[in-house]
């Protein structure tokens, strides 16, 4: 069965870090691009970042540019995001989401982790 | 503020027609990107409901249909079920901002 699975979410102070983890299963990791992707509690979904099947390629959104890191270790079969200078509107569900395979005109998420709950409060 | 903008709510009785909107501009539908819809449950994570416009991933009724014209697209849900009650996004690319964007998502009442 395809998986994602969120991890590494908790309570941070402002200013303070975290990093996330998603581990996948069930598919050829490697082989597909990925993204993260935000709720805020009550609010619509956010992409937060995108990083290429080899890493090679990674783009953020301007909320989080300078202050987010997104890496993957494809022997590992997993996927980070390492969040620096955290504020409080950052409190989110962070998911991992999969890019469908072969997609030309502007990517979809086909398969997406539970989510992991990130608070930045004091 | 979404890059893409959707009603806020719709609602409809049990077995009716409705429709969702989602506007752009020329940097994101309107460059020609497509657009995909995800339905998500209370609680849940989003799900894929329309990919590339109007096609549907296996398991998702024909009740659902999505079209797209100029810089916007539109979902439609026929037959209304009380199970269909949920928030629905649509998502494009957005060229100036080398990234995915959402709609604010709008959320579905069956009456």
């Amino acid at each position: 069965e395809v998986q994602l699975e969120e991890s590494g979410g908790g309570l941070v102070q402002p200013g303070g870090s975290l990093r996330l983890s998603c581990a996948a299963s069930g598919f050829t990791f490697s082989s597909y691009e990925m993204n993260w992707v935000r709720q805020a509690p009550g609010k619509g979904l956010a992409w937060v970042s995108y990083i290429s099947s080899s890493g090679s390629t990674i783009y953020y959104a301007d909320s989080v540019k300078g202050r987010f890191t997104v890496s993957r270790d494809n022997a590992k079969n997993s996927l980070y995001l390492q969040m620096n200078s955290l504020r409080a509107e950052d409190t989110a569900v962070y998911y991992c989401a999969r890019v469908a395979p072969g997609y030309n005109y502007g990517y979809y998420m086909d398969v997406w982790g539970k989510g992991t709950t990130v608070t930045v409060s004091s | 503020q979404s890059v893409l903008t959707q009603p806020p709510s719709v609602s409809g009785a049990p077995g009716q027609r409705i429709t969702i909107s989602c506007t752009g501009s020329s940097s994101n539908i309107g460059a020609g990107y497509d657009v995909h819809w995800y339905q998500q449950l209370p609680g849940t994570a989003p799900k894929v409901l329309i990919y590339g416009n109007n096609n549907r991933p296996s398991g998702v009724p024909d009740r659902f249909s999505g079209s797209k014209s100029g810089t916007s697209a539109s979902l439609a849900i026929t037959g209304l079920q009380a199970e269909d009650e949920a928030d629905y996004y649509c998502q494009s690319y957005d060229s100036s901002l080398s990234g995915s964007v959402f709609g604010g998502g709008t959320q579905l009442t069956v009456l």
